[in-house]
């Protein structure tokens, strides 16, 4: 079972480099979401969808933007790398947004801006 | 802001010992509790979701309790194991949040042999 799968897993930028990270469920989940995760902070979202063609902003949207053009995908683009853009992102999904459904996590995708 | 808090940060339990850490959470508004699981290298996986005051749930060794009343849960790790060494991260979902997890930083444990 490949549950989320995100690609790639590893990645460095130079600042100012764009880049999208790609998201992928087959369990057939409405929603998707992004988190990023920083040292000695939770994960913080930063955007999400409901479905097919809807994102959403989160917690910590700026510098991000993200597409549902197909239910299965959720991409996550950075246009012009920032440092603070350092971190370890997370995708996940689940079948409810309403939180009574637990949500599934990708392995991660570490990435490094120069 | 809605924050949920977890402690401690993180603890060192001898094999065989049992423990427990809290996840505090905004009681007003609340809808639901999750826990995850999360080794070191992998991804997050739930343990519990947790939605009802008075709330018990349990997977093997581990359990949790939830009081929405007063906005606190409770995990347990009866006679703790190697394999049990992992951060352990609640999230809350507030309605005022607009339905969204909102994630405590996650106690991080660690069970010596």
């Amino acid at each position: 079972n490949a549950g989320v799968t995100q690609t790639p897993k590893f990645r460095v930028l130079k600042t100012g480099q764009s880049m999208t990270l790609l998201c992928a469920q087959d369990m057939n989940h409405e929603y998707m979401y992004w988190y990023r995760q920083d040292p000695g902070m939770g994960l913080r979202l930063i955007h999400y969808s409901v479905g097919e063609g809807t994102t959403a902003k989160g917690e910590v949207p700026d510098g991000y933007n993200v597409s549902r053009l197909k239910k299965q995908n959720f991409l996550l683009g950075l246009e012009s790398a920032a440092p603070s853009q350092t971190s370890v992102y997370f995708c996940a999904s689940s079948y409810s947004r309403q939180g009574s459904q637990p949500q599934h996590f990708g392995d991660g995708t570490r990435l490094s801006i120069l | 802001i809605l924050n949920v808090e977890q402690s401690p940060q993180s603890l060192h339990v001898q094999e065989g010992d049992s423990t427990n850490f809290t996840c505090s959470f905004p009681s007003s508004n609340f809808y639901a509790l999750h826990w995850y699981r999360w080794e070191t290298a992998k991804s997050p996986e739930a343990l519990f979701v947790m939605t009802l005051n008075g709330d018990e749930k349990k997977k093997g060794r581990i359990s949790a309790t939830l009081n929405t009343k007063e906005g606190y849960s409770y995990l347990y790790i009866k006679g703790s194991q190697p394999e049990d060494s992992a951060t352990y991260l609640c999230a809350s979902l507030i309605k005022a949040a607009g339905n969204k997890l909102t994630f405590g930083g996650g106690t991080r444990v660690l069970v010596k042999p």
